[in-house]
């Protein structure tokens, strides 16, 4: 089945642009999405792509699919203290029973140094 | 806007006590999940479901049980609680089909001692 890898931690000085990579197996999913969680709080849905798709940019966040790697990456430009979360890949694969699935990923921590 | 909420928020039950966590949402919404999060690994799915009346086995169905009898309602019960269900469990919602953004509620901390 579909299983999603992100590293656990990432740490960029405010102001730099941060870079969150995710890893996919499932080269036929569908919609591979990138959610937000700050402390205490559940999961926000930050922006998502389709599988058709090569980039996809939200104001200060850039979304980048490679398909042949199986490979997402989202871009944080400018990153401000308020960026401070974990960060979860997601995808919805293909079959039978994927439209009830998604997948996620186990989370990046991204912190932000002064 | 309400979106997805769950109660309780937070709960402490000895071994072997049940509980039922309740998730509701207001958007109509025909798809339902139980997620528990983990320290490092991520969110695993309990069970879900893709219509009132309607069931079905995650990841991680063991010690779980689920009802949705009514659209807007997804239960999630413990018959036998055990200090391995202590975790922070998510509900979520979604449209269904491919475009599946789901939308999560605020979470509760359950502690099994």
């Amino acid at each position: 089945g579909e299983d999603v890898e992100q590293s656990l931690f990432l740490s960029v000085r405010e102001g730099d642009s941060s870079v969150i990579n995710c890893t996919y197996t499932d080269s036929s999913s569908t919609y591979l999405y990138w959610y937000k969680q700050e402390p205490g709080a559940g999961l926000q849905l930050l922006t998502y792509i389709f599988s058709n798709m090569d980039m996809k940019q939200d104001q200060r966040l850039t979304v980048l699919l490679n398909k042949k790697d199986k490979h997402l990456s989202l871009r944080i430009a400018d990153t401000q203290t308020g960026d401070s979360a974990i960060y979860f890949c997601a995808a919805t694969p293909r079959g039978p029973s994927s439209a009830s699935k998604i997948i996620f990923g186990s989370g990046t921590r991204l912190s932000i140094r002064p | 806007n309400a979106g997805v909420t769950q109660t309780p928020k937070f709960r402490v039950l000895k071994t072997g006590q049940s509980m039922t966590l309740l998730c509701a949402q207001d958007m109509n919404h025909e798809y339902m999940y139980w997620y528990r999060q983990d320290p490092g690994m991520g969110l695993r799915l309990i069970h879900y479901s893709v219509g009132e009346g309607t069931t079905a086995k995650g990841e991680v169905p063991d010690g779980y049980n689920v009802s949705r009898l009514k659209k807007q309602n997804f239960l999630l019960g413990l018959e036998s609680a055990a200090p391995s269900q202590t975790s922070v469990y998510f509900c979520a919602s979604s449209y269904g089909g491919e475009a599946q953004a789901a939308f999560f509620g605020q979470g509760t901390r359950l502690t099994v001692v």
